[in-house]
């Protein structure tokens, strides 16, 4: 059964990068069934899919359009997990966010993590 | 992108009541409609995919039906451990979106 463990900090400042990296068990990352999925969750936006990585005969990534220009997913697969990279952060961005596995329909979620933007 | 609507935003309602929620899509999803469970401090939980295929753990008194643009999700007796909010999400096209979720709160 796949467990997806979220870490990474609760308080971010405005204009700073938001870094939160989620451990994967009980699959790989580099699977080439799978895709490794950023969520975030807000009372103004709702359920908001922020973007992927996934291995097939190589790495790929897609973003929301929204996000562009400011979001990273990256894998590692020496430790099996993989991370999200949100820059410029503004209040906006607060939100619940989740790590998710993808299996065409989202399967399994990491436990969340409140991230809340101030100074 | 697909717009999802739900429908009522919230449901009051009694144990042991049968329950229907609606789900649509603003253009067709065929059969790649998921409804996921959730609960106050907890993570969405995938509850049915492909429009009525239940997921592990969930028992039968959840049907999920439909096809093209209209939804639904019926619990059949409603039981405490059922109130939670139910979200409906499309998986056909990119960026696979939700719907804003219908509360099912007790009566």
């Amino acid at each position: 059964q796949v467990q997806l463990q979220q870490s990474g900090p609760g308080l971010v400042r405005p204009s700073q990068t938001l870094s939160l990296t989620c451990a994967i068990s009980g699959d790989t990352v580099s699977s080439t069934s799978t895709a490794w999925n950023w969520i975030r969750q807000s009372p103004s936006r709702g359920l908001e899919w922020l973007g992927r990585t996934f291995y097939r005969l190589n790495w790929s990534t897609d973003y929301a359009v929204s996000m562009r220009g400011r979001i990273t997913i990256s894998p590692d697969t020496s430790k099996n997990h993989f991370s999200l990279h949100l820059t410029s952060m503004t209040p906006e961005d607060t939100a619940v966010y989740y790590c998710v596995r993808e299996k065409a329909y989202f399967d399994s979620w990491g436990q969340g993590t409140l991230v809340t933007v101030s100074s | 992108d697909i717009v999802m609507t739900q429908s009522p935003a919230t449901l009051s309602v009694s144990p042991g009541e049968r329950v229907t929620l609606s789900c649509r899509a603003s253009q067709s999803v065929s059969s790649k409609l998921a409804w996921y469970q959730q609960k106050p401090g907890q993570a969405p939980r995938l509850l049915i995919y492909g429009v009525s295929t239940r997921a592990s753990g969930f028992p039968a008194r959840f049907t999920g039906s439909g096809s093209g643009t209209e939804f639904t999700l019926t619990i059949s007796s409603l039981q405490s451990e059922d109130f939670a909010i139910y979200y409906c999400q499309q998986y056909i096209n990119w960026p696979k979106t939700f719907g804003p979720g219908t509360k099912v709160e007790i009566k």
